[in-house]
């Protein structure tokens, strides 16, 4: 079974701090994935990787960085949270091809205060 | 236009009836689709996936693909309360995977 792991459930953060939210994957997939969903605006595509230390924008990168050092870890950064950064975040994964299935975590819910 | 679309609901049945949740896409280079299901509060998990033109079935879940249409359904059979959630569609254009904002099924007992 594929398992997906996000460092925390529940994050409650001030304004201008950095946050760290960690994902990890046990099934040595190549891709990685950061999303946050909100409601009415579905999953939207902030950063994935395809390999280690390779990184691509997805739809809504600003206000994001990631890194993947190890290939089982993928991070996402907010370098200086916003209230409007306030969202669930979901990681996934996904093997080697691109079109394959994606596996998610858990979430982590994010507030910023 | 985006490009996955759904009918965000909600979709009511009663218990024991066929649930059809639809989803159109706009790429025709799209190559492979997926069906989640994502209970409030949870993350989403799949269901099926397809990837040929016609129907997969899969116990009480039957993808349907049509690409000259550009359009996948989910059906769900003798629907249970425990299928009420949110329905993700995604499709796979070859270069970035996306989805669309979920359809919100309620089974009633």
């Amino acid at each position: 079974d594929v398992k997906v792991t996000q460092s925390s459930r529940y994050l409650v953060k001030r304004t201008g701090e950095k946050v760290f939210l960690e994902c990890v994957q046990d099934m040595d997939h190549e891709n990685m994935f950061w999303y946050r969903q909100d409601p009415g605006l579905g999953l939207r595509l902030i950063y994935f990787s395809y390999d280690v230390k390779m990184k691509e924008k997805g739809d809504i990168p600003e206000g994001y960085s990631v890194s993947r050092e190890k290939k089982e870890r993928f991070s996402l950064i907010l370098e200086s949270a916003s209230t409007n950064q306030t969202s669930m975040y979901l990681c996934a994964s996904s093997p080697s091809d691109l079109a394959d299935t994606q596996y998610f975590g858990p979430g982590t819910r994010l507030t910023v205060l | 236009q985006k490009e996955v679309e759904q009918n965000s609901g909600p979709l009511s049945v009663p218990e024991g009836a066929i649930a059809s949740l639809n989803c159109t896409y706009s790429d025709r280079g799209s190559q492979s689709f997926f069906w989640y299901r994502q209970y409030s509060g949870k993350s989403p998990e799949l269901i099926m996936f397809i990837y040929s033109n016609g129907d997969k079935e899969d116990g009480r879940f039957t993808a349907q693909l049509n690409k000259a249409s550009q359009y996948v359904s989910l059906l769900i059979r003798d629907s249970q309360p425990s299928d009420s959630a949110t329905y993700l569609c995604a499709v796979n254009t070859g270069n970035q995977f996306y989805f669309g904002t979920g359809t919100s099924l309620t089974v009633i007992p």
